[in-house]
């Protein structure tokens, strides 16, 4: 069964704190993608990569950065965790456009993230 | 920015009715998917439809597509109560797969 697994589920951290959160897909997917989810405002695109060591904003980069090492891996990085930071984090992967793999984006369970 | 709305927001529905939502987009697409979200969960994909395709079928899943009304459905045919999540619909503007998500229609099954 193809997965994408994210490190934790639950996370609380305190202000100031520099926060990794972790994705792993396993997939062999090129295109990686890192959202926020808030009640009232959907799913925003924080940061995707289309391959190794590539990254691209989305519409709501201020405040995160995105590290891609590895192609099965793509991580966010709160540099200084604010309380509005405080959301659920959704990690996903797919196949570039075209592919005939293509099927849709594979999610990972979510991580709950409060900052304190 | 808001890509696709779904509408309703919200839908209370008894076991075994269906369950209409729709959706609305701005720009032109390749493609539209609808994806489930069960509480507190990450995001399960359902179906997807290219542009050139009208309806599409998934068990009891039917999707249409109005690319003149820039519009989609999803019906939910003799629902469940595990079918009590929310529906997202999604589109990729300019033709990539960079997806940007409604706010979801909460759909609620009852015994």
């Amino acid at each position: 069964d193809v997965k994408v697994t994210q490190s934790s589920r639950y996370l609380v951290k305190r202000t100031g704190e520099k926060v990794f959160l972790e994705c792993v897909q396993d997939m062999d997917h090129e295109n990686m993608f890192w959202y926020r989810q808030d009640p009232g405002l959907g799913l925003r695109l924080i940061y995707f990569s289309y391959d190794v060591k590539m990254k691209e904003k989305g519409d709501i980069p201020e405040g995160y950065s995105v590290s891609r090492e590895k192609k099965e891996r793509f991580s966010l990085i709160l540099e200084s965790a604010s309380t509005n930071q405080t959301s659920m984090y959704l990690c996903a992967s797919t196949s570039p456009p075209g592919d005939p793999r293509e099927r849709g984006y594979t999610f990972g369970s979510g991580t709950r993230l409060t900052v304190v | 920015s808001q890509q696709g709305e779904e509408d309703p927001q919200a839908l209370s529905i008894q076991e075994g009715e269906n369950a209409t939502m729709n959706c609305s987009y701005k720009t032109s697409i390749n493609n539209l998917q609808w994806y489930r979200q069960n509480s507190g969960r990450g995001l399960v994909h359902l179906i997807l439809i290219r542009s050139n395709e009208r309806e599409k079928h998934s068990g009891r899943l039917r999707v249409t597509l109005d690319t003149s009304k820039k519009s989609s459905s999803l019906l939910i045919t003799a629902s469940r109560a595990a079918d009590t999540a929310s529906y997202f619909c999604a589109t990729a503007p300019g033709g990539g797969n960079k997806l940007t998500f409604g706010t979801g229609t909460q759909l609620k099954v009852e015994l």
